[in-house]
């Protein structure tokens, strides 16, 4: 499978314990983003990297969540002592460039349940 | 104002028929548009991107009009598997590392009755 991988599929927390996301991108690409769908909202942006670099974190909550790409490995988005309102679908996106013009194409999503 | 605006349904169509989707965006500097379809509790894939020309592809068929800041997108001859979530989204792009995030419509719903 060529395509974005992201793993677990789903996940349960309660409430206070952490929550680690990772996504792997497709082949050859090398630029990352993570998204957030809350139950019945859209896609919101939270963060896009490339390797080792944080390029824009503007959609990230100040508190609580982070996210790294390391040179090796998938990129990991980690949020601290969940709460019930972190409950969503955490999507990842890759692209081969970092162009206006490149596509960006998203992983199966992981499904955060807090407890 | 929302970012990107799009009229939320549900369009209930049959099969066959040809249905419109419009979506208008606010900042003007915005430089990429693309339509994906969501299915329910699945990830958004990419349909079309939307080239200033207007584009088709098979019975798609995507149109821009910077000038009025609108996008639609056109199916012809619906099929059942259309039925799904239209997200419209746009790149407002710059120089900026900013202009790489994708901005979401909040989707339109389509179901293709037979």
């Amino acid at each position: 499978n060529a395509g974005v991988m992201q793993n677990p599929r789903h996940l349960v927390r309660r409430r206070g314990q952490e929550a680690r996301l990772r996504c792997s991108p497709m082949k050859g690409h090398s630029h990352v983003y993570w998204y957030r769908q809350l139950p019945e909202e859209g896609l919101k942006f939270m963060v896009y990297l490339q390797k080792e670099n944080i390029i824009d974190e503007s959609g990230m909550p100040k508190e609580r969540f982070s996210a790294e790409f390391p040179k090796e490995g998938p990129s990991i988005l980690r949020i601290q002592q969940v709460v019930r309102g972190d409950s969503a679908a955490y999507f990842c996106a890759s692209s081969p460039g970092s162009g206006a013009y490149n596509e960006q194409f998203f992983g199966p999503g992981t499904r955060l349940t807090v407890l | 104002r929302k970012e990107v605006e799009q009229d939320p349904g549900p369009f209930n169509v049959p099969e066959g028929a040809t249905v419109a989707f419009n979506c208008t965006y606010s900042n003007s500097a915005s430089q990429s548009f693309f339509w994906y379809r969501q299915d329910c509790r699945k990830e958004p894939k990419l349909l079309m991107s939307v080239y200033s020309s207007g584009n088709e592809d098979g019975r798609f068929t995507a149109q821009l009009n910077r000038a009025s800041q609108y996008i639609s997108l056109l199916i012809r001859d619906s099929k059942l598997s259309d039925s799904a979530t239209y997200l419209c989204v746009v790149n407002q792009g710059g120089a900026s590392g900013s202009a790489r995030q994708l901005t979401f419509g909040s989707g339109t719903q389509l179901t293709v009755l037979p």
